[in-house]
């Protein structure tokens, strides 16, 4: 079956730095993307990571290891705003390409 | 305004009626999506659209119908809502189904008494 799993709270002190981990087991598996989404809001495209390796984006990176099933999101000098869910997906193929989502990860940031 | 809109926005309805969630595009995008979330389970696919007229079924389809009789809308209907049916409901879209990103409507809240 597919499967992608994240931790479902995590807390963290604002300038901190955090990793928020995501394992996955699917098959036709292409690439790995975090969303962000804030409560009551849509999600909104974080990253896509489709190679091995670390790929950095202002405050936020995000590494993909395909020979481990695993991905983190890590970001670097937490701000209150970063308080949100972030959801890992799995972008896989087989009939059509769709993604599979994580349960989120609910990280509250505080002063 | 260019995007992606849902409407309405939120929604109470009765067990055994029927509703219809609208999700709007003017991206000329050719894939859209409709997703549930629910707590602990994340967004789950009910049903896709690769182009006007080409739907088919996600993870979750079972007492929904959609349509998309132009590329910009992509209606979803619960033909006889259950309470089972409660949830946030998004619209995605994306310009191919494939590596390319979603973008998500900011959602339908549907509560079912």
């Amino acid at each position: 079956g597919q499967n992608i799993d994240q931790p479902t709270e995590m807390t963290a002190t604002e300038g901190a730095i955090v990793q928020i981990n995501c394992t996955y087991q699917t098959s036709g598996f292409n690439g790995l993307f975090w969303y962000q989404q804030h409560a009551g809001e849509a999600p909104t495209f974080l990253s896509y990571n489709v190679l091995d390796g670390l790929e950095e984006k202002g405050r936020f990176s995000s590494f993909l290891s395909r020979s481990k099933g695993y991905s983190y999101l890590l970001l670097k000098e937490l701000q209150m705003k970063d308080s949100a869910s972030y959801l890992c997906a799995a972008f896989v193929s087989g009939g059509y390409n769709k993604l599979i989502f994580g349960a989120g990860t609910r990280l509250a940031v505080h002063p | 305004d260019a995007g992606i809109t849902q409407s309405p926005r939120y929604k109470i309805t009765e067990t055994g009626r029927q509703v219809t969630l609208m999700c709007h595009q003017t991206w000329s995008h050719s894939y859209m999506f409709w997703y549930r979330q629910d707590l602990g389970h994340g967004l789950r696919l009910i049903y896709y659209s690769a182009a006007a007229d080409i739907t088919d079924k996600g993870e979750v389809p079972d007492g929904y119908v959609v349509s998309r009789s132009k590329t910009e809308n992509f209606p979803l209907t619960l033909e006889s809502a259950t309470r089972s049916q409660t949830s946030v409901y998004f619209c995605a879209s994306s310009e191919m189904g494939s590596v390319e990103t979603q973008y998500f409507g900011p959602g339908t809240r549907l509560l079912v008494l």
